[in-house]
C-alpha cells in the first residue's frame, strides 16, 4: 500500500461545478496535510493546508480532513478552466522524524 | 511570504558541461532545502535534501558525486550538476521549508531549472 494515494485522473469538470479531489494515506500518525496545485511545465504551488479534523476555506478552495477514515480532500467550487493543472497530496509523516510524502496527483481538467 | 527563487529558469550547454543551479529562500530562513527532479508527465522525484551547513542527504541511486549539493547559509542552496550528459537534461526544481530540521511546515517551491543537454 502507498503511503499517500491519490486517483491519477483525469477528472474532467464542467465550468462552474464543484471539482472533488481525494487523497487517502497509511499512516495514523501523520500529523500535516497539504494540497499542491501544478500545471504543466511548471513547479508545485502550495494552495492548502490542514493540520486537523474539519473543513478549511480559502476562497473557492476547501480542504477536508478526517484522521480517522484517513484521508483528505479538496473541494474546488466554481471551478474554472484555469483550475485545470495537476493536484498533488502531500502528508508529512512522524516517524520518529518528520518525512513528507507526496502522492502522485490528480489531474484535472475543467471543461469551458 | 515564503518566497523561493531559483535561477536560472533555463539552461542549454553541451556535453560534458558543468551547470550550477541556486536556489534562495528570500523571506524567511530555510534550514532545510529539497532538490527534486521531475520528467514529463511524471512525478516530482525527490534528489537529496539539503540541511544548512551540513552535508546533503541523497536518495537511493542518486549520484553524490554527479550531483553535488552545497548548503553553505540558510538561504540559499547549490545544485551542481557536473559533466552533465543528455540524459541529465531534466526539470530541476528546489524547495525550501522555514523551521528546524524536524519541522511539519509545508515546503516552498522555486520555479524550477529546465536543463537540456545537447
Amino acid at each position: 500500500q502507498k503511503e499517500v494515494e491519490q486517483n491519477s485522473g483525469p477528472l474532467s469538470v464542467p465550468e462552474g461545478a464543484i471539482a472533488s479531489l481525494n487523497c487517502t494515506y497509511s499512516d495514523r500518525g501523520s500529523q500535516s496535510f497539504f494540497w499542491y496545485r501544478q500545471y504543466s511545465g511548471k513547479s508545485p504551488e502550495l494552495i492548502m493546508s490542514i493540520y486537523s479534523n474539519g473543513d478549511k476555506e480559502d476562497g473557492r478552495f476547501t480542504a477536508q480532513l478526517n484522521k480517522a477514515s484517513q484521508y483528505v480532500s479538496l473541494l474546488i467550487r466554481d471551478s474554472q478552466p484555469s483550475d485545470s493543472a495537476t493536484y498533488l497530496c502531500v502528508v508529512i509523516l512522524n516517524t520518529g522524524g518528520f518525512k513528507t510524502i507526496f502522492g502522485a496527483g490528480t489531474r484535472l481538467f475543467v471543461k469551458a | 511570504g515564503a518566497v523561493v527563487s531559483q535561477h536560472p529558469s533555463r539552461v542549454i550547454c553541451k556535453s560534458g558541461t558543468s551547470v550550477k543551479i541556486e536556489c534562495r529562500s528570500l523571506d524567511f530562513q530555510a534550514t532545510t532545502m529539497f532538490w527534486y527532479r521531475q520528467f514529463p508527465k511524471k512525478s516530482l522525484m525527490l534528489m537529496a535534501t539539503s540541511n544548512e551547513g551540513s552535508k546533503a542527504t541523497y536518495e537511493q541511486g542518486v549520484e553524490k558525486d554527479k550531483f553535488l549539493i552545497n548548503h553553505a547559509s540558510l538561504t540559499l542552496s547549490t545544485l551542481t550538476v557536473t559533466s552533465a550528459h543528455p540524459e541529465d537534461s531534466s526539470f530541476y526544481i528546489c524547495s525550501a521549508r522555514t523551521g528546524s530540521h524536524y519541522s511539519n511546515q509545508p515546503q516552498h517551491f522555486g520555479d524550477g531549472t529546465r536543463l537540456s543537454i545537447l
